[in-house]
């Protein structure tokens, strides 16, 4: 059981925005900065936004992170089939003094 | 550019220990904390604990605290994790992460990652 709840599955077609949330607690969502990323099998993971809502440069300005109060979202836009790929949320706990995942979700390309 | 490259697959029975490693180039290593996290199969990531690559200070995780060791040598720029008193349950693959000078600000954003070393538990 993560700290951070996912939904494990999200869908959707070429084209179509996709939202997924992140659901945590006033220990680490709601006081700490969130952070997205994008895992491939084989690949080591990728972040997708950090510090909650901020893009790294070189990923598609499709990909959003936001937040509020204990629960943070990814939306991403414009689905493509290469999006299909496991997403996870991480935050810093302090309860926990630990960092902790969401439990990932799984999104695929219709 | 910054990279960071693990050790190879390992093998090994339950109830013995395991030691990964991961050799950092491209960045000033003694700035940075290296993360350990891994993957199990079917399962999502968690993060086991890092060390500070200047003061040698390690944060475990509760639930690795007394099976893990991290430690790292500053000469060869290489930062190990060792998981002892092996399970089943450890068969996951590790990595190490680190933010390095990178764009990420926050103890749980990494913008650089090792390939990943599957462990193999098994008797």
């Amino acid at each position: 059981q993560s700290v951070l709840t996912q939904s494990p599955s999200a869908s959707g077609t070429p084209g179509q925005r996709v939202t997924i949330s992140c659901s945590g607690s006033t220990s680490n969502v709601g006081s700490n900065a969130v952070n997205w990323y994008q895992h491939l099998p084989g690949t080591a993971p990728k972040v997708l936004s950090y510090s909650n809502n901020q893009r790294p440069s070189g990923v598609p300005d499709r990909f959003s992170g936001s937040k509020s109060g204990t629960s943070a979202s990814l939306a991403i836009s414009g689905l493509q089939s290469e999006d299909e790929a496991d997403y996870y949320c991480a935050a810093w706990d302090d309860s926990l003094n630990a960092v902790v995942f969401g439990g990932g979700t799984k999104l695929t390309v219709l | 550019q910054v990279q960071l490259v693990q050790s190879g697959a390992e093998v090994k029975k339950p109830g013995a220990s395991v030691k990964v490693s991961c050799k950092a180039s491209g960045y000033t290593f003694t700035g940075y904390n290296m993360n350990w996290v891994r993957q199990a199969p079917g399962q999502g990531l968690e993060w086991m604990g890092r060390i500070n690559f200047n003061t040698g200070v390690t944060k475990y995780a509760q639930r690795f605290q007394g099976r893990v060791t991290m430690t790292r040598d500053t000469t060869i720029t290489t930062a190990y994790m060792e998981l002892s008193w092996l399970r089943s349950d450890d068969t996951a693959v590790y990595y190490c992460a680190t933010n390095a000078g990178g764009y990420c600000t926050s103890t749980s954003c990494y913008t650089y990652w090792g390939q990943g070393t599957l462990v193999t538990v098994s008797s």
